[in-house]
């Protein structure tokens, strides 16, 4: 069955360091990966859409990488800050308006 | 800069009561969607509604749950005979068009439906 993976429920990392989250997935072939940012008690926020045929997105201190041979997309935060503290999903797209099928995410902690 | 709203922020209702959440999607947005995020788990697809018309429904959508679209604005999610386990946050997004590699998702804040 298709699956997608996010390497840990949380991660803690020291503020001013590079946070990377890890997305893998089985059995299937996104078109594309979003990723979304959510805090306790808040809608998703999008952050990053990258296609299968980018290897690499960047916006501000975000970069998301796609490697389609692995099945994996890497999410750096640089210079972590505590307010990046949230949970961080990976979802795969196929078309346009498909509904989003999210999982558990990464919770990510900055710690000062 | 435009979003999504929805009201109201928190519902509180008895078991077996009816309840309308409302959204107001972002105002050239084509799309519409509902989701749930039970207290601790992942985010979960409801129904999708497109042209004035449901376009994809999940399992979780079922004859107690349904959507209209009843103006030009707002986008309504009923729960007909509300349930315990109904109580969960409720996420209501839109997206502008169906295009490939355009179609990110803009959620409102949300309405936090407590059944009692």
């Amino acid at each position: 069955s298709q699956k997608i993976e996010q390497n840990s429920e949380a991660l803690n990392i020291q503020e001013g360091k590079t946070a990377t989250l890890t997305c893998n997935y089985t059995n299937y072939s996104p078109a594309y990966l979003q990723w979304y940012r959510q805090d306790p008690g808040r809608g998703p926020v999008f952050l990053l859409l990258i296609r299968e045929n980018e290897k690499e997105k960047r916006k501000e201190r975000l970069k998301v990488t796609f490697d389609t041979t692995l099945k994996q997309s890497l999410f750096h935060i640089t210079a972590s800050q505590p307010a990046d503290s949230a949970t961080y999903l990976c979802v795969p797209s196929f078309s346009g308006n498909t509904p989003l099928v999210f999982g558990k995410g990464t919770r990510l902690s900055v710690i000062a | 800069e435009p979003e999504v709203t929805q009201t109201p922020s928190h519902q509180v209702t008895q078991m077996g009561q009816e309840v309308i959440l409302r959204c107001v999607p972002i105002s050239n947005h084509l799309y519409f969607y509902w989701y749930r995020q039970i207290l601790g788990q992942k985010v979960e697809f409801l129904v999708s509604f497109y042209n004035n018309e449901i376009s994809e429904k999940s399992e979780i959508f079922d004859d107690q749950f349904s959507v209209e679209r009843p103006d030009g604005s707002n986008f309504t999610l009923k729960i007909r005979s509300t349930k315990l386990e109904d109580s969960a946050m409720y996420f209501c997004a839109s997206i502008e068009t169906a295009q490939q590699g355009r179609n990110e998702q803009f959620f409102g804040p949300g309405t936090r439906l407590t059944v009692l």
